[in-house]
């Protein structure tokens, strides 16, 4: 089955790290992906997609993904942690089948 | 702001009553999602609507109903409503018919506790 899956449902990372949150799909062709992040009582927001076109995809405030189709992975990072970047983070795959499909979401922490 | 408008942000209401969530799609966007967000269940997608009719279906209670006008806003309709159905209940909306391919805008959601 079509699936996303997301590895560690909280990561913390202490302000100024880096930052690696992990994503993997399941699919005998590569779906289109996302990376979107919540917060606090606020709805998602997209912080970059992955269409194909490079397989590396830079977003908003800092973060970027690299697709692997060697890994089935889509991981996001990024260069140095701040402290707004505490949130809920959501990959997301889209396969063909009229909708996205989420996984399970990582809860970032930043550590002052 | 994703530009996607939802109403009422949060809203509380009783075992088997009737609710009706509102959305505004980005202007522009002739598509409409709805999804669920519940802490055991996380993200499901609802139902899609593309320039007022039915495009493509999740997993969608049959206690609930949506649609799409002809001035593209969406409600969604939740009856008999059980503890369950208690979630964060979102709108997206994208320009294209299909979600293949196209960015997905969501809104802030619309909190639905059921007591």
């Amino acid at each position: 089955a079509q699936s996303v899956t997301q590895l560690g449902s909280h990561v913390s990372v202490s302000e100024g790290a880096l930052v690696l949150l992990r994503c993997n799909y399941s699919s005998s062709v590569p779906p289109y992906l996302f990376w979107y992040v919540q917060y606090p009582n606020q709805g998602l927001q997209l912080l970059l997609k992955y269409t194909s076109a490079a397989t590396l995809v830079k977003g908003i405030n800092d973060f970027e993904a690299e697709f692997k189709k060697s890994e089935t992975s889509f991981h996001l990072t990024k260069p140095s942690a701040h402290m707004s970047d505490a949130a809920e983070y959501f990959c997301a795959g889209d396969f063909g089948n009229e909708k996205l499909t989420f996984g399970t979401g990582t809860r970032l922490t930043i550590i002052p | 702001d994703s530009g996607v408008t939802q109403t009422p942000k949060h809203l509380i209401t009783a075992t088997g009553q009737r609710v009706t969530l509102r959305c505004s799609p980005r202007s522009g966007d002739l598509s409409v999602y709805w999804y669920q967000q519940s802490l055991d269940q996380g993200l499901q997608f609802l139902i899609q609507y593309y320039n007022g009719e039915e495009r493509a279906k999740g997993n969608i209670l049959e206690r609930f109903s949506a649609q799409q006008f002809p001035d593209l806003h969406s409600e969604l309709n939740l009856s008999s409503l059980e503890l369950g159905d208690s979630a964060l209940y979102f709108c997206a909306s994208s320009v294209g018919e299909t979600a293949t391919g196209n960015t997905i805008y969501f809104g802030e959601g619309s909190w639905l506790t059921v007591v």
